[in-house]
């Protein structure tokens, strides 16, 4: 299995309160992915990432924001978080994208 | 952008059964198609892949083959066990960077495989 570790992996947060979830890789993958899913529609990307501080935006990109300061760490914040930010969040990594991508475990995002 | 459209199910079927499950997709240019399956509480695992026309991505006894004329890649599977029962995902590549910046997901497909 590839070296993926997302954390926390459960978090219950207040309305307006910023929030960062961290994925870390041990592969030395070039390309981080963010994703979120919710029942009915799938998987979406929020942002992904194609080397230390090069990211770009996905479908899902606002509210919130990313960095990578260093090859194996992904961060995802959400700024301010809301109730619509409640789901399940994904990081994938890659090194050969057509050869697909690899999930860590999830975190699960409570916002009451 | 690229869309796909998957059955979605649940699909319940007894072991030992043949499983298809449609996907269909809209995309310009070539993109990287795949099939991921994703069990309760986990995240989601390749389960096979096809980069052009014609590829038949195999693993773990599924099938599909990248038909571009048909615009699908359908996922088979012979014989069924309960140990399949899962989520299925069919994805392709956002852009035409064979998925650079991202996958594009259908909603998924629930099987359920009775004993």
């Amino acid at each position: 299995d590839a070296g993926i570790t997302q954390s926390p992996r459960h978090k219950v947060t207040e309305t307006g309160t910023p929030v960062t979830l961290r994925c870390h890789q041990t592969e030395n993958h070039r390309y981080m992915y963010w994703y979120r899913q919710d029942p009915g529609h799938g998987l979406r990307l929020i942002h992904y990432s194609y080397g230390v501080k090069d990211t770009d935006k996905g479908e899902v990109s606002d509210g919130y924001s990313v960095s990578r300061s260093k090859t194996e760490d992904f961060l995802l914040t959400l700024e301010s978080a809301t109730s619509s930010q409640t789901s399940v969040y994904f990081c994938a990594i890659s090194e050969s994208p057509p050869n697909g991508q690899y999930f860590g475990e999830g975190s699960w995002l409570t916002v009451v | 952008g690229n869309s796909v459209t998957q059955m979605e199910g649940p699909v319940t079927l007894s072991e030992e059964a043949f499983l298809t499950i449609n996907c269909t997709y809209t995309a310009t240019g070539y993109p990287s198609l795949f099939w991921y399956v994703q069990y309760p509480g986990e995240g989601l695992q390749l389960l096979l892949k096809a980069t052009k026309a014609d590829d038949k991505g195999s693993n773990k006894g599924f099938e599909a083959t990248y038909r571009k004329e048909t615009t699908s890649f359908h996922l088979e599977k012979g014989s069924v066990q309960v140990s399949d029962s899962a989520v299925y995902f069919c994805a392709l590549s956002r852009g035409s960077g064979g998925g650079a910046d991202g996958l594009t997901f259908g909603k998924g497909t629930h099987l359920i495989i009775q004993p």
